[in-house]
């Protein structure tokens, strides 16, 4: 089945570390999205990628950082600069970056900083 | 500015009566529209969407939703709700900006189904 793929469900880190989630799709979607759920609140968006080699900052980029050498995969390290990293964080992808194109969501990981 | 608001955080019902989840939305262009549903731990699920086309839309699960322009409301109903029907909902509006995806994300809807 094809899906989107997030490792791993729980993590936990000490305050100051480095850390990187990892999200993997086998749907052949070009556009990728890393979003943080707080909450009580919607999703807000971090970082997002159209295309391979390239990605743009979302609404919330500090502290975090992305790459995307293949299309499959686009991590996500929470650098120790996030202030408040502790979250649930959810990879998506999209067919293309188009605004009908409706978003695949992976089941989340739930990093806890302590 | 481009918004979404949903009008209860909460929502509660019995099983087998309707469920009504509400939604105002606010775009300078014609948008398109999503309800997205998340069951507890888990990725948000597609459960329909908007895009221009007829203004009722049916989704998975029974559920569908009114596109009402002249009310910039497109809220999500079901006719009779199921045990499984309680998660958390939440309606996006989708906008084209630079040639990206925006997604703008309401701050959710609990629904809770009691036997």
């Amino acid at each position: 089945d094809g899906g989107i793929t997030q490792s791993p469900k729980y993590l936990f880190r000490k305050e100051g570390q480095n850390v990187t989630l990892s999200c993997e799709q086998n749907l052949n979607h070009d556009a990728m999205y890393w979003y943080r759920q707080d909450p009580g609140q919607g999703l807000r968006l971090i970082y997002y990628s159209q295309i391979v080699n390239d990605f743009q900052k979302g609404d919330i980029a500090e502290g975090y950082s992305v790459s995307r050498e293949k299309k499959e995969s686009f991590p996500l390290t929470v650098t120790s600069a996030q202030k408040n990293p502790t979250a649930f964080y959810l990879c998506a992808s999209s067919i293309f970056a188009g605004q009908n194109s409706p978003l695949h969501f992976g089941n989340g990981t739930r990093l806890t900083v302590t | 500015a481009q918004s979404v608001t949903q009008l209860d955080s909460h929502v509660s019902v019995s099983e087998g009566t309707p469920v009504l989840l509400r939604c105002n939305y606010s775009s300078s262009y014609s948008p398109s529209l999503f309800w997205y549903v998340q069951h507890p731990n888990k990725g948000l699920q597609l459960l329909l969407k908007y895009t221009s086309a007829a203004t009722l839309v049916k989704g998975i699960n029974g559920f569908e939703a009114e596109f009402k322009k002249s009310e910039t409301s497109f809220h999500l109903t079901k006719p009779s709700a199921h045990m499984s029907d309680a998660a958390e909902y939440f309606c996006v509006v989708s906008v084209s900006s630079g040639g990206y995806n925006k997604l703008i994300f309401g701050a959710g809807t609990r629904l809770a189904v009691h036997p």
